[in-house]
């Protein structure tokens, strides 16, 4: 159990809204990555921080979205304004240990339900 | 073509069935990821393997580098196994992941 974090577990939103997902790390990890689950495309990771710093953010499908990571124990992922495409399941996952080739464990996830 | 491809798609089985799930893939890479997720959604991490083979109770999973191949097999299928099972490559020289569009399995009693 690498302890992520996700709240809220559920959210629903009404198109336009602004949505904040949040994420928490109990233990240390070097790399925060944030992904989408929809039936339709799988997961998609949207973008992942190193050391808090953003790496790769290519996956962010536009501006509406942008993710932040100011510490080492917490990141956020808005979505502002929202829109039912949106709707999927947000996963945080944390990784980033060379010696263990970089495994991924995995948030329990947000369900995003924007109407 | 997707980068990574895992079959079959959809495998229903009976309790106490070896089961087998593949994923090939086209590019290099340093590390392969199997994962598992549940119907209540939460992923877990199964095995993160680069060469060889590795075993966690009644699970095995393997590689072939040169194949670009790997294999996922359950013995002894319970219920409980029922999931989906999600594939994913590490590419070289960072740490993203591609996935694979996972294999549901079905274990019936």
């Amino acid at each position: 159990d690498a302890g992520v974090i996700q709240s809220p577990r559920h959210e629903v939103t009404e198109m336009g809204q602004e949505v904040t997902l949040r994420c928490k790390l109990i233990s240390g990890h070097n790399s925060l990555f944030w992904y989408r689950q929809t039936m339709m495309r799988g997961l998609e990771l949207l973008i992942y921080f190193n050391n808090n710093v953003p790496i790769d953010d290519s996956g962010m499908p536009e501006d509406r979205f942008s993710a932040k990571m100011p510490n080492a124990s917490f990141s956020t992922l808005k979505i502002q304004p929202s829109e039912p495409r949106d709707s999927a399941v947000y996963f945080c996952a944390v990784g980033g240990d060379p010696s263990s080739y970089n495994e991924q464990f995995f948030g329990p996830g947000t369900r995003l339900t924007v109407l | 073509k997707n980068e990574v491809e895992q079959s079959p798609q959809n495998l229903t089985a009976q309790e106490g069935e070896f089961i087998t799930i593949n994923c090939s893939y086209s590019v290099g890479i340093s590390a392969l990821h199997w994962l598992q997720q549940h119907p209540g959604g939460g992923i877990v991490s199964l095995f993160m393997l680069s060469s060889g083979k590795k075993k966690h109770g009644r699970l095995i999973a393997t590689i072939n580098i040169q194949e670009k191949h790997s294999s996922l097999h359950i013995t002894a299928s319970h219920p409980r196994d029922s999931a989906v099972y999600i594939c994913a490559v590490l590419n070289f020289g960072n740490e993203k992941l591609t996935f694979g569009t996972g294999t549901r399995l079905t274990i019936i009693p």
